[in-house]
């Protein structure tokens, strides 16, 4: 069973560029959400996925956007990246569907973006 | 919204003492907080959670308890061990709805190190 997923592992962009990030959940979960984690801080909400549209966002400006697929993947993008961008960004997923929804969010291994 | 404290930030205890960490949430919405241990360059992992119904829940040697009254939530950790060692961060989440359903909350981490 696989976990969450994520790619690339690592990412160095420049200043103005656009970036897309991409999320596979967990095998069973139907719902993605995405954090921002700056360095020696706490992952901050940036928004979540849940039936292909956005349910939930975070304080994040609207360069930050994101899409689900009907797989239940998801992709993050961040245009006219800024170098407080730099960061590792998560996906996490959980199960929201049916009489039995589990609200655990399971992360994966994050993508390491650098902006210069 | 919600915002989470929580402290220490960081922790330093000989090996089979006792570890407690505290947070304090502001909405009395959150009905749902979840405690992950992140490890150097890996992905924060759910340790173990808790919902407002219940006062206290227990994991081999790691316990939660929750005051709602107080809104204040503890993890603790007997007879640590050197593998006990990472940053762990506290959360609360709102699961009834509302602004906050399936959003994460974090707080700002708590680095432990457990001296062999």
């Amino acid at each position: 069973d696989a976990g969450v997923t994520q790619s690339p592992t690592h990412l160095i962009k420049t200043r103005g560029q656009q970036v897309t990030l991409r999320c596979s959940p967990k095998s069973g979960h139907d719902t993605v959400s995405w954090y921002q984690q700056a360095l020696g801080q706490g992952p901050q909400f940036i928004f979540q996925y849940y039936e292909e549209e956005e349910r939930q966002r975070g304080n994040f400006p609207d360069r930050f956007s994101g899409h689900q697929f009907p797989n239940y993947s998801s992709e993050l993008n961040v245009n006219a990246l800024l170098l407080g961008d730099s960061a590792l960004y998560l996906c996490a997923s959980s199960f929201a569907k049916g009489t039995s929804p589990t609200y655990e969010q399971y992360f994966g291994p994050g993508t390491r973006l650098t902006v210069t | 919204g919600e915002n989470v404290e929580q402290h220490p930030s960081t922790l330093s205890v000989q090996e089979g003492d006792s570890a407690v960490i505290k947070c304090t949430y502001s909405d009395s919405a959150s009905n749902y907080f979840p405690w992950y241990k992140q490890e150097l360059g890996k992905r924060p992992q759910l340790i173990i959670d808790i919902r407002s119904n219940v006062g206290e829940k227990k994991d081999q040697r790691i316990a939660v308890t929750l005051n709602k009254t107080a809104k204040h939530f503890s993890l603790h950790i007997t007879e640590t061990q050197p593998e006990d060692s990472a940053v762990y961060f506290c959360a609360a989440s709102n699961l009834a709805g509302g602004t906050s359903y399936g959003k994460l909350t974090f707080g700002q981490g708590t680095i432990l190190t457990v001296h062999p």
